[in-house]
């Protein structure tokens, strides 16, 4: 099993419409979580931090459910712009050392908005 | 320089090769990641650096070998390139490694093709 699972998509939507990513993960003693935005052949870049009480950055809001390991990202109002890969990424034990943590990437799903 | 720069590009190589794709960031973070990017895998750590003269292995090490002589450089080599090394590689930094979280900052990542 992966340990950060994503549902690739691609989501199609009109302008305006409001849509959901999932994802879960695996390891219970993970400790901070995070969705990043990629463009298409361009890197990763950072869009927000996922609290445990939720939190909000203008049209996107984030969740987290610890109980059920399980992160969402809400996009209100879509704009052609947020056209784009979202990944959900998980802080956790490092694979080898076991004391470090470093960041597990979800494969990303895929979001167009059409005009 | 502004941020992380790769070198190169992209690259077309024969497969037992020997390949140094370079990263250089001057942002002054103290930790370093190598990241190989496949479809429907996402992002895979291969090597990573918390500080210059230290390097760890990451999920996907083998084929790969990297160093830390200073802060701002981290090149990884590919010894004898095979093509399942063909990917999109990225460069990552970050102020610190460790517990918490400091964000990623990403090259814009190098295409490699092994023939």
């Amino acid at each position: 099993r992966k340990e950060v699972e994503q549902d690739p998509g691609p989501f199609n939507v009109p302008e305006g419409a409001t849509v959901a990513f999932n994802c879960t993960y695996s390891n219970s003693a993970s400790q901070s979580f995070f969705w990043y935005r990629q463009d298409c052949r361009k890197e990763p870049k950072l869009l927000m931090s996922v609290y445990s009480s939720g939190n909000e950055d203008g049209r996107f809001t984030a969740q987290l459910n610890r109980a059920s390991q399980y992160i969402s990202l809400l996009i209100r109002d879509s704009k052609l712009s947020d056209s784009a890969t979202y990944l959900c990424v998980v802080n956790s034990l490092f694979f080898s050392s076991g004391s470090a943590r470093q960041l597990t990437f979800g494969s990303g799903t895929q979001l167009t908005v059409l005009p | 320089i502004a941020g992380i720069t790769q070198a190169p590009t992209s690259q077309i190589l024969a497969a037992g090769r020997r390949m140094t794709l370079r990263c250089t960031q001057d942002m002054r973070h103290n930790a370093m990641y190598w990241y190989r990017q496949d479809l429907g895998l996402g992002l895979r750590l291969i090597h990573y650096s918390n500080t210059a003269g230290t390097t760890g292995k990451g999920e996907v090490p083998d084929g790969y070998s990297v160093s830390r002589a200073n802060t701002d450089d981290f090149p990884l080599t590919l010894a004898s390139a095979v093509p399942s090394q063909t990917s999109v590689y990225f460069c990552a930094s970050s102020d610190a490694a460790g517990v918490g979280h400091n964000e990623q900052f990403f090259g814009p990542g190098t295409r490699l093709t092994v023939l």
